[in-house]
């Protein structure tokens, strides 16, 4: 199984401030196959990142992938209200197995 | 518009069986491989099951054999039949529409949460 991990676990930063978003796999992850989700409390996961380095739709472009084979990163450029929340990378690998990340909790410092 | 609607939780007894539903709209869920995630109380998403547009269905090793993933196309409707219950299944479980061509899930349903408790 291709583990996921994800660093940090909390990320304490202001509105306005970067945040990179880290997430390392146990094995070789395709482009095509590496994913980003936000989660807010309550709420179904809404990709942001598909492919590595894609936005999905109506996606704001603050928000970059990027990385490749075990090291991935999201980036926020600058962050928004409404951009505290938690975030997980998922990939596909064959046999068809889809994991994801433990998470990142972006909070307001 | 894309839509997709879980039932079919509530609080089940450990060993006990339960089937979920996902209605799915604005497109058909034989035409896309479709997935369920679940989430533990407080915890992060886990992935259980896929199935493809061939019919060809694969399972996370901490369910198979337990849970079996199906659908209805006639009902665009996507299924997953869990059975010998235990609280460790306890969690939101969400059905997600794969993306054509990648590995992600585009589309999510707002989840419907299992409990078993005796």
């Amino acid at each position: 199984e291709n583990v996921l991990t994800q660093s940090p676990g909390t990320l304490s930063l202001s509105p306005g401030e970067r945040a990179a978003l880290s997430c390392r796999a146990s094995q070789s992850v395709s482009r095509n196959d590496l994913a980003w989700y936000q989660q807010k409390p309550g709420q179904a996961p809404r990709v942001l990142i598909y492919g590595t380095s894609n936005r999905a739709t109506g996606i704001p472009d603050r928000f970059s992938g990027s990385g490749s084979g075990t090291d991935f990163t999201l980036t926020i450029s600058r962050l928004e209200p409404e951009d505290f929340a938690v975030y997980y990378c998922q990939q596909y690998s064959s046999p068809p197995r889809y994991t994801f990340g433990q998470g990142t909790k972006v909070e307001i410092k | 518009e894309v839509q997709l609607v879980e039932s079919g939780g509530g609080m089940i007894q450990p060993g006990r069986s339960l089937r979920l539903s996902c209605a799915a709209s604005g497109f058909t869920v034989d035409t896309n491989y479709m997935s369920w995630v679940r989430q533990a109380p407080g915890k992060g998403l886990e992935w259980v099951s896929v199935i493809y547009v061939d019919g060809d269905t694969h399972y996370a090793d901490s369910v198979k054999g337990r849970f079996a993933i199906s659908r209805d196309n006639s009902k665009n409707t996507l299924y997953l039949q869990m059975s010998s219950l235990s609280a460790k299944d306890t969690a939101v479980y969400h059905c997600a529409k794969g993306r054509p061509g990648y590995g992600d899930f585009d589309q999510w349903g707002q989840g419907t949460l299992v409990t078993v408790s005796s």
